[in-house]
């Protein structure tokens, strides 16, 4: 599986948007690039996923690069509740385990 | 849908000893995983199983066993507990075969080994 590059920390003001960077630089033609994140404490939950199109969903769009080496993670109005570390992963969907290789994610703090 | 339940919440062992962590779906999906999580990292993959009956190691397997007699029921097994095993224990489930293979987790089990 490829590997991703995430800021370890960001911040974001409660009401504005909150923009998740991630980099997947050696990701293959057949890899969908997923997000996850993790409130403190609990399981993570999915979030989104897509291939190589943009995506939106209820909880957030998923923006990546034509050529798919880099992504970006939108969240349109941040609130508190959104405070969480935020996963990046790439993973091949045609797997036989379908695991998912956590990496340390971006810990997104939305201040007040 | 209660999704993936786990037990128990939390749990003190001592050295040596076993202990059995409970998970349970109620999705019918027919993956399962088992990963734990130390402070400050990302969750790493101890066991999955396909479905009834066939497991696998994932990255983290010493230590550990596991059993899927039911599709509901997967339950992972610490023989001789050691500090190394103090973590955060998180099960999941998908269902693979033509959806988004998405993952649902489990609240998680917080152990110590002392």
């Amino acid at each position: 599986d490829a590997k991703t590059t995430q800021p370890t920390s960001m911040d974001c003001a409660e009401g504005r948007a909150a923009n998740l960077p991630c980099n997947h630089s050696t990701i293959s033609g057949n890899e969908y690039v997923y997000w996850y994140r993790q409130i403190h404490s609990q399981g993570p939950q999915y979030i989104i996923h897509g291939l190589k199109n943009n995506e939106t969903n209820e909880m957030a769009s998923l923006i990546i690069t034509e050529d798919r080496k880099s992504s970006t993670l939108i969240l349109p109005h941040a609130t508190l509740r959104d405070t969480a570390v935020y996963y990046c992963i790439v993973r091949d969907n045609g797997g036989a385990t379908n695991k998912l290789i956590f990496g340390t994610g971006t810990l997104l703090a939305v201040q007040p | 849908n209660a999704g993936v339940t786990q037990t128990p919440k939390f749990r003190i062992l001592k050295i040596g000893q076993s202990m059995t962590l409970q998970c349970t779906q109620d999705m019918n999906h027919n993956y399962m995983y088992w990963y734990r999580q130390d402070p400050g990292m990302g969750l790493k993959l101890i066991y999955y199983s396909v479905g009834a009956g066939i497991t696998d190691k994932g990255e983290v397997p010493n230590g550990y066993n596991v059993s899927r007699s039911t599709t509901e029921d997967f339950p992972l097994r610490l023989e001789l507990a050691a500090p190394s095993q103090t973590s955060v224990y998180f099960c999941a489930s998908s269902y693979v075969g033509g959806g988004h293979n998405e993952q649902f987790f489990g609240p998680g089990t917080r152990l110590t080994v002392l």
